[in-house]
């Protein structure tokens, strides 16, 4: 069974720094690209990071670029993302999320339960 | 950047009624590359359609997907109480960029 447990969520003050982790099991890891998705309170689904199978390629939204960092360590099946200068619009639920193959013409096939992340003074 | 405009905003219906969610692209999706979730309060959200009309594993007949371009559309043929729930659109077309739409929200009517 494939499961991904998030971990990390916090209440940060702005400009703080936080670092989500997300524990998979179920599955072969390194043969899968991982990403993240966040949802603010009330909103929708916004694509955040994601990452290929072997680490060698990341990819950032606008939003995020040069403030997250995506990584994963597959020798621990652990994906992760450091979150620094964080503001009050990175508040959500981060969710880890599967993709189906690698990272280019796949689709999201397996979520996590989601961590809450609030930025507030 | 490709553009979902999903339609309409909240859909009121009963249990037993057909629902019809569309969801609209500003340029083509090309081969499909369009998937549909379900989330539910308080739930992440779940894999429901893949490749605009491939229904993922355990999602029963009900559920349908269907367009190409920049036209699609999920069918619910008969809601069931459990379908009543929030629906996303996702195209995987324009990587490494992936976009989601604004959703459709399916409640009772």
């Amino acid at each position: 069974e494939v499961q991904l447990l998030e971990s990390g969520g916090g209440l940060v003050q702005p400009g703080g720094s936080l670092r989500l982790s997300c524990a998979v099991s179920g599955f072969t890891f390194s043969s899968y690209a991982m990403s993240w998705v966040r949802q603010a309170p009330g909103k929708g689904l916004e694509w955040v990071s994601g990452i290929s199978g072997s680490g060698s390629s990341t990819y950032y939204a606008d939003s995020v670029k040069g403030r997250f960092t995506i990584s994963r360590d597959n020798s621990k099946n652990t994906l992760y993302m450091q979150m620094n200068s964080l503001r009050a619009e990175d508040t959500a639920v981060y969710y880890c999320a599967k993709k189906s193959g690698g990272w280019y013409y796949t689709y999201f096939d397996y979520w996590g339960q989601g961590t809450l992340v609030s930025v507030s003074s | 950047e490709i553009v979902l405009t999903q339609s309409p905003g909240t859909l009121s219906l009963s249990p037993g009624e057909r629902a019809t969610l569309s969801c609209r692209a500003s340029q083509s999706v090309s081969s499909s590359y369009l998937a549909w979730y379900q989330q539910k309060p308080g739930q992440a959200p779940r894999l429901l359609i893949y490749g605009a009309s491939s229904r993922a594993t355990g999602i029963p007949d009900r559920f349908s997907g269907s367009g190409s371009g920049t036209d699609f559309t999920l069918t619910i043929s008969r809601l069931e109480p459990e379908d009543f729930a929030v629906y996303y659109c996702q195209q995987y077309d324009n990587s490494p960029e992936l976009t989601f739409g604004g959703g459709t929200k399916v409640e009772i009517k």
